[in-house]
């Protein structure tokens, strides 16, 4: 079955990088997404990737998928207190319902 | 431009209560239509989804149901809470590519 993982924490120093990694198994997916959740708030779309594409570039967010390994990253550059949040990663299943499988989430700890 | 309104924003019930939780969409028709819950300090779990009116699919049997009366209306209820319903409810909307979530519902089941 589907499964999506992350790791649980993150911490850097404000105007370092940020890398959160994550893992799926589903090679049909043809779209992989990230979402922003600051606390008390509902899911923001920040970015998301088609499979056919190895890097797409947002200002400050860098995604980078690894179709063979199935592995998806997000990058933050020179990370801000206000990128502090729960970073979701999702992948969508391929049929009628386009639901979205999540990942438990990386906590994000931007430290000034 | 789309937007999507959930309500309650915050919810205190007692056990065995009944529960109505809404979900609208403004800005398309016809959108697919989905219930989240997110436990604390957990991820989240589809709990139904809807491709068109009067279409629900259910993900996890539990005492929880989901309607949806409108296009862009969507209905979570239960008949009875039990304390294992206290969460954050989201509804999300689709069409084609992306999903975009509504503000939530805290639920506290007390």
């Amino acid at each position: 079955g589907e499964d999506v993982e992350q790791s649980l924490f993150l911490s850097v120093r404000e105007g370092d990088s940020s890398v959160i990694n994550c893992t799926y198994t589903d090679s049909s997916s043809t779209y992989l997404y990230w979402y922003k959740q600051e606390p008390g708030a509902g899911l923001q779309l920040l970015t998301y990737i088609f499979s056919n594409m190895d890097m797409k570039q947002d200002q400050r967010l860098t995604v980078l998928l690894n179709k063979k390994d199935k592995h998806l990253s997000l990058r933050i550059a020179d990370t801000q207190t206000g990128d502090s949040a729960i970073y979701f990663c999702a992948e969508r299943e391929e049929d009628s319902s386009y639901k979205l499988i999540f990942g438990s989430g990386t906590r994000l700890l931007v430290r000034p | 431009s789309q937007t999507i309104h959930q309500w309650p924003a915050t919810l205190v019930q007692p056990v065995g209560s009944p529960l109505s939780l809404e979900c609208t969409v403004e800005g398309t028709s016809n959108p697919n239509l989905y219930w989240y819950r997110q436990a604390a300090g957990r991820g989240l779990q589809l709990l139904f989804y809807s491709v068109g009116i009067g279409q629900i699919s259910s993900e996890v049997p539990q005492n929880l149901s989901a309607s949806r009366p409108q296009d862009r209306q969507f209905i979570l209820s239960s008949k009875k809470l039990l304390l294992s319903d206290s969460g954050f409810y989201l509804c999300a909307w689709s069409k084609g590519g992306e999903q975009y979530f509504g503000p939530g519902t805290r639920l506290t089941v007390t």
